[in-house]
């Protein structure tokens, strides 16, 4: 199970700060990895960031540098920061598991490619206003 | 503007099926084997109905399909059930450690 907590409300140019908290399993896990992704009110997904236990992060390069995912493996909770807010950037923000590996047609135990998320946290509004 | 494009909507009737298209270029739909599709009714979180283009995890229903030709990934809905009326995202993975979501298409069961 995941579960977002955070402001629900941040002021244009500010940074928005949420935490993703993990029951059930483990973030260190060499399953999975763990990411963000997110949704305006209205329109459609939007992958943000996503990390390995390893420490290896990726992020979607239209947010330009502007968000940092960030682990606490004793909390078993990762974080996400978006700097420099605007209105643009209101949404409801999901955290997500996402398998490493799956069993192919042939029964081989192989990498996936897919942004294939299996489990979500419930997602938290986030809205940028002054 | 999405980098994937699916239709805004798409209908069926009960117990009929349907096709939901996902088209892109042959640097992400066309490249990889590497589609995902979500199911999404409101107010809730998305769920995964495929991966891998064709691969379904556990609890989706067989009568939930997919397939790629060319830059073009589909997904199918057999014998449509009114619990099917969503919205629908399908994910590709575009190289470099980087993925793009279609728009969405609202399926409704008529």
């Amino acid at each position: 199970q995941l579960q977002e907590s955070g402001p629900g409300l941040v002021k244009p140019s500010e940074t928005l700060s949420l935490t993703c908290t993990v029951a059930g399993g483990s973030i260190s896990s060499s399953r999975y990895y763990w990411g963000w992704i997110r949704q305006p009110p209205g329109k459609g997904l939007e992958w943000i960031g996503i990390f390995y236990y390893n420490g290896a992060t990726y992020y979607n390069p239209s947010l330009k540098s502007r968000a940092a995912i960030s682990v606490d493996t004793s909390k078993n909770e990762f974080s996400l920061r978006l700097s420099s807010v605007t209105a643009a950037d209101t949404a409801v923000y999901y955290c997500a598991r996402r398998p490493k590996y799956y069993y192919d047609n042939s029964g081989h135990y192989t990498s996936s490619g897919s942004l294939n998320f299996d489990s979500w946290g419930q997602g938290t509004l986030v809205s940028v206003s002054s | 503007q999405s980098a994937l494009t699916q239709p805004p909507s798409a209908s069926g009737s009960l117990g009929r099926s349907v096709t939901i298209s996902c088209t892109g270029t042959s640097s992400d739909v066309g490249g990889y084997k590497s589609v995902s599709w979500y199911q999404q009714h409101p107010g809730k979180a998305p769920r995964l109905m495929i991966y891998e283009v064709s691969q379904r995890p556990a609890g989706v229903p067989d009568r939930i399909s997919g397939s790629k030709s060319g830059n073009t990934a589909s997904l199918t809905v057999s014998r449509l059930q009114a619990e099917d009326e969503a919205d629908y995202y399908c994910s590709s993975y575009a190289g470099k450690n980087n993925w793009v979501f279609g728009g969405g298409t609202k399926l409704t069961v008529v």
